[in-house]
This record gives structure tokens, C-alpha cells and sequence, in this order.
């Protein structure tokens, strides 16, 4: 079964900061991956993923992520920090292949950024 | 413009007494999914339906339940059996694999 693990469950940087977030996966198969942004009371919103193809994916609002098989990892990074980056982010992945598709969830990250 | 649609955003409801939530989407997806948040514990998995009157127990199925009798809804039944239904509930819904999921607002239950 596949897993997906979040390194730290809150991240704090200052704005204008690098901000760089890490996702591991387990699996025999590499997987599709995602990350997604989730603001307070509200639903999850997809930043970006990761199918095929080129490893470097690029999202909305000035994040990226890097698919690295040798290392299992799709860590989350984005150059300069803004207030308007806080909030939760969650990794995900699926090698279900198709039938019974389902997504697995890393714990979530909480970052802050103090101004 | 497609999307999904939770309703309401906000519930409150006395013990013992059962509560439906509302799904609805218009993107044409054949996969929906309920999950539960509570601080500090990600996203975990109640139901699953992959397609119409088809329907599969997630991770915390127990003092829930669902329909699916159309494609578009997918409602979920928080009953007086769920012993801390308090918590705020996401619908979402899938096209394929590699397609990632669409999440719906949420509907904050609070029971008093």
C-alpha cells in the first residue's frame, strides 16, 4: 500500500523567505502526485501535480515541485514568501492505476509567515 | 461553470439527532468521496462511491452513511451513532487516475 509522508506539521518562515515544504511517497510504482493549499473553513484547492513527463511542475501562485523517483520525494517550494501563503498543505498520491481510484493524503503542514 | 457544491456551510444539531449533508457537482465526475478533519489529523475517509448506487467504506465509516443514486449527489447521513460527529466535513469528486480530486467548501457540523 501506498503511503505519503509530510516532514514537519508546521513550517514558520519570514516573508520574502524561501519556503520549501517535504513530501516523501512509498511505493513500488511511482505515482501520480499532487499538492493541494487549503485556507481556514475552507475546501482543499489543487496547486499542482504531477503525471508524467517533465519532473519540474510548476503551479499557481509561484510554487513548484520536483518529482525525484531516486528519492521517493515531491517536496513544495516557492522562492519568496508572501502573507497570503499561509495556510495548510497537504501532499497526495495514487498508483491505483485506474478502478477503485482513490487518493492517499500525507498529515497536512501548517505554514506561517511572520511578517 | 462546473464545480461542487456543499451545502449547508454551517449546521448545528442537537445530540441523538441524525443530519444529511449535501454533495452536488456538475463536472460529470463518476468518483465522490467523504471525508472528515479534525485539528491536527489531515483528512480521513468515510465513504467512497467510484459509481452511481455503488458504494464503498472508507477508514471511519462507522455512525455514517451515504446514497448514490444519481451521478451528481452524494449525501452523507452523520447518525446519532457517531459518537463525536463534530468536525468539519469535505466532499470531493474525481474523474480518473492522474486527475487529482475537486473539493467542495465544507459544511462545519457542530453538535450540542
Amino acid at each position: 500500500a501506498q503511503s505519503v509522508t509530510q516532514l514537519g506539521s508546521h513550517v514558520s518562515v519570514s516573508e520574502g523567505a524561501l519556503v520549501l515544504l517535504r513530501c516523501n511517497y512509498s511505493s513500488s510504482v511511482p505515482p501520480y502526485l499532487f499538492w493541494y493549499v487549503q485556507y481556514p473553513n475552507q475546501g482543499l484547492q489543487l496547486l499542482l501535480k504531477y503525471t508524467t513527463g517533465a519532473t519540474l511542475v510548476k503551479g499557481i501562485n509561484g510554487f513548484e515541485a520536483e518529482f525525484k523517483k531516486s528519492e521517493t520525494s515531491f517536496h513544495l517550494t516557492k522562492p519568496s514568501a508572501h502573507m497570503s501563503d499561509a495556510a495548510e498543505y497537504f501532499c497526495a498520491g495514487d498508483n491505483s492505476g485506474g478502478s477503485n481510484y482513490k487518493l492517499t493524503f500525507g498529515k497536512g503542514t501548517l505554514l506561517t509567515v511572520n511578517p | 461553470d462546473g464545480g461542487i457544491t456543499q451545502s449547508p456551510k454551517y449546521l448545528f444539531r442537537k445530540e441523538g439527532q441524525n443530519v444529511t449533508l449535501s454533495c452536488e457537482q456538475n463536472l460529470n465526475h463518476d468518483a465522490m468521496y467523504w471525508y472528515r478533519q479534525d485539528p491536527g489529523q489531515g483528512l480521513r475517509l468515510i465513504y467512497y462511491s467510484q459509481i452511481v448506487n455503488d458504494f464503498q467504506k472508507g477508514d471511519i465509516a462507522e455512525g455514517y452513511s451515504v446514497s448514490r443514486e444519481k451521478k451528481e449527489s452524494f449525501p452523507l447521513t452523520v447518525t446519532s451513532a457517531q459518537k463525536n460527529p463534530t468536525a468539519f466535513y469535505l466532499c470531493a469528486s474525481s474523474i480518473a487516475a492522474g486527475g487529482g480530486y475537486t473539493f467542495g467548501s465544507g459544511t462545519r457540523l457542530t453538535v450540542v
